[in-house]
Parts: structure tokens; sequence; C-alpha cells
């Protein structure tokens, strides 16, 4: 099975810094994703790690520890828009064919002036 | 390219009747993947089917819920005799078929059960 574990609100700054963690367990890993979901709308995709280490795209970055079954997102300059609901996805075994992605319950972002 | 397509976008039901939910995947995509979202709770994986072919229904409840991805036309997620705990957005995503990567979401059906 899978758990995926993330805090449920954060707030902050306008033009600060803030880092989303998630931890999770799983039998078997063949990814991690983030995506962003603003309140009524689809999720979109924001970042894929599979190996371990920091990938940059933009104000967003996302790292991952596989030995830790750790990730974090990270969002620099915030801005109001980044107003959010930022959730945390993990691929597990594919050998059975399952390539759905299991959601952790999502962090709500609050960004304030 | 148009994206993942759902409708309807917002259906209301009675309890007992049926609900027809209905998703297009992206051009070129054969994976199409269903999930459930209540108010304030993250999604919740439902069911994966590729044409013709349903690969993984573990998320899905055993009674009155059923989906289709027939060779031509969109697929389909049907939920028999809807009680009001049926009330949910349903999130549709696709995949293409040689790609390990991100799902396309669509902007959801939002189900309300009266």
């Amino acid at each position: 099975g899978q758990n995926i574990d993330q805090p449920t609100e954060m707030t902050a700054t306008e033009g600060a810094i803030v880092q989303i963690n998630c931890t999770y367990q799983t039998s078997g890993f063949n990814g991690l994703f983030w995506y962003q979901q603003h309140a009524g709308e689809a999720p979109t995709f924001l970042s894929y790690n599979v190996l371990d280490g920091l990938e940059e795209k933009g104000r967003f970055s996302s790292f991952l520890s596989r030995s830790k079954g750790y990730s974090y997102l990270l969002l620099k300059e915030l801005q109001m828009k980044d107003s959010a609901s930022y959730l945390c996805a993990v691929r597990g075994e594919t050998d059975t064919g399952r390539r759905a992605l299991t959601f952790g319950s999502g962090t709500r972002l609050q960004v304030q002036p | 390219n148009a994206g993942v397509m759902q409708n309807p976008r917002h259906l209301v039901r009675r309890r007992g009747q049926e609900a027809r939910l209905r998703c297009s995947p992206m051009k070129g995509h054969s994976h199409v993947y269903w999930y459930r979202q209540l108010p304030e709770e993250g999604l919740k994986f439902m069911v994966y089917l590729q044409k013709e072919n349903i690969i993984d229904e573990s998320g899905m409840p055993k009674e009155r819920f059923s989906a289709e991805f027939p060779k031509e036309g969109p697929s389909i997620l049907r939920i028999q005799q809807v009680v009001r705990g049926d009330s949910a957005a349903y999130f549709c995503a696709s995949s293409p078929q040689e790609n390990t990567g991100e799902l396309f979401f669509g902007e959801g059906s939002r189900l309300t059960v009266l």
C-alpha cells in the first residue's frame, strides 16, 4: 500500500520563500509528483522527481530523498496567485500495469500581503 | 491540442437516480484515470482504464459504480442509484501510451445529490 503525509495548511507572506514537505511510504517507487490546485479548478502539474536531488523550474523547486521517503516543494518570491492547494503524489509499482498516482490530502497555502 | 475534456461540468441528481460522467482524453492519450475529490480533501484514485480494458479498479466501490473506455468515444463513469455521499468532484486524467510521466487532468465534473 501507499501512505503520503503533508501538512494540512500553511501561511506565508508575499515575496517570501515557503517549503512544503511530503513524506511517503510505498511498495515500490517510480516517481514523485507535485501538483497545484486552485479552488474549484483542475490540478496542474508542477514537478517530477524520480532520482535523488533538486529539480529547479523557475520559482518552484522540488527535492527528493528516496532513502528517507521525503520530498519538499520550495516556492520562492511568493505571489498572491500562489495561494492554492499543493498536492504531493507518488507512483508506486508499475509491473502490474498500475500507473495511477496516489495523492496526499494536499497542503492549503495562504499567501498574505 | 485540446486538453482533457469532461462533461457535464455540473450535474444535479436526486437520490436513486443515475449519474453518467464523460471524459475525452487528450489527443494521442490512450490511458484514462478517474479520481474522486470530496470538499477540502485530496484526490482519491478510483479506476484506471486503457481502450476497452479496465487495468486497475482497486479504488472503485464494488457496488453502483462502473467505468468503461470503449474503442470509440469517451470514457464513462457511471454511478447508479446515487446517494448523498456520492456528492463530490470527479476528475478524469489521461496520459500518453509510452509516457511514465505526469497525468493531465480535466476540469472535473461536480456531482450534487439532493
